[in-house]
């Protein structure tokens, strides 16, 4: 069964717009870290945002924020006030269990395209 | 500010050769990792070495081989390449196993 999955393989957003990418999770562990990545057409992987499991608030980093959803297993992304240089592949990845232990390794789901329109 | 580095950037191989990508990273981290990224498929993690001295397989270790040469470089090794191994390739680093992952900027590999 896929761990993570994001199920919109292309999205569309216009410039200094919000925009919600979205990815939900599978696991029985309760202890767990939700990561987001952005990979523009250069290639690079470039952190953006993470979600501990136990963390109570939603992690926020500038325009990006993690709209974490126990219960329903869904850690979506929403970049606010779209800019051109968000366009670009991004990556939901998931770590089962604690950090700092080599029990859990980082899965990617397959990724969405964001394209933002100006 | 070099962060992780890999080479070579880009490889084209015969079926059958063999070739090794570096990976070296001046951050001090303790773990190291190899990816593969296929269109469609995300990351897939070939192998990892949470510490210095330690390597172990992750979800696609077939027909590959990793070396922890020290703390700072870790790679890995195409021992016959095949065309299935036609894949962009990321080295990554962590503080600790299995936390933010940097990642260096890929090698474009293709066996034809």
């Amino acid at each position: 069964a896929q761990k993570i999955t994001q199920t919109q393989p292309g999205m569309f957003v216009q410039e200094k717009e919000a925009v919600t990418l979205d990815c939900t999770y599978d696991t029985s562990d309760q202890s767990y870290g939700l990561f987001w990545y952005k990979q523009p057409s250069s290639g690079e992987m470039i952190f953006l945002i993470y979600q501990g499991s136990y963390d109570e608030q939603n992690a926020t980093e500038g325009r990006y924020s993690l709209n974490f959803q126990k219960a329903r297993k869904s850690a979506n992304l929403v970049i606010s006030a779209s800019q051109l240089g968000d366009s670009a592949m991004y990556f939901c990845a998931m770590r089962e269990g604690p950090g700092g232990t080599s029990y859990g390794k980082l899965t990617f789901g397959q990724g969405t395209i964001l394209t933002v329109h100006p | 500010n070099a962060g992780v580095t890999q080479t070579p950037k880009f490889q084209v191989l015969k079926t059958g050769q063999s070739m090794t990508l570096q990976c070296a990273q001046d951050m001090n981290h303790n773990s190291m990792y190899w990816y593969r990224q296929d269109p469609g498929m995300g990351l897939r993690l070939i192998y990892y070495s949470a510490s210095e001295g330690t390597t172990d397989k992750g979800e696609v270790p077939n027909g590959y081989n990793v070396s922890r040469l020290n703390k700072r470089e870790f790679s890995l090794r195409l021992e016959s390449a095949a065309p299935s191994q036609t894949s962009v390739y990321f080295c990554a680093s962590s503080v600790r196993a299995n936390e933010k992952l940097f990642f260096g900027s890929g090698t474009q590999l293709s066996v034809l």
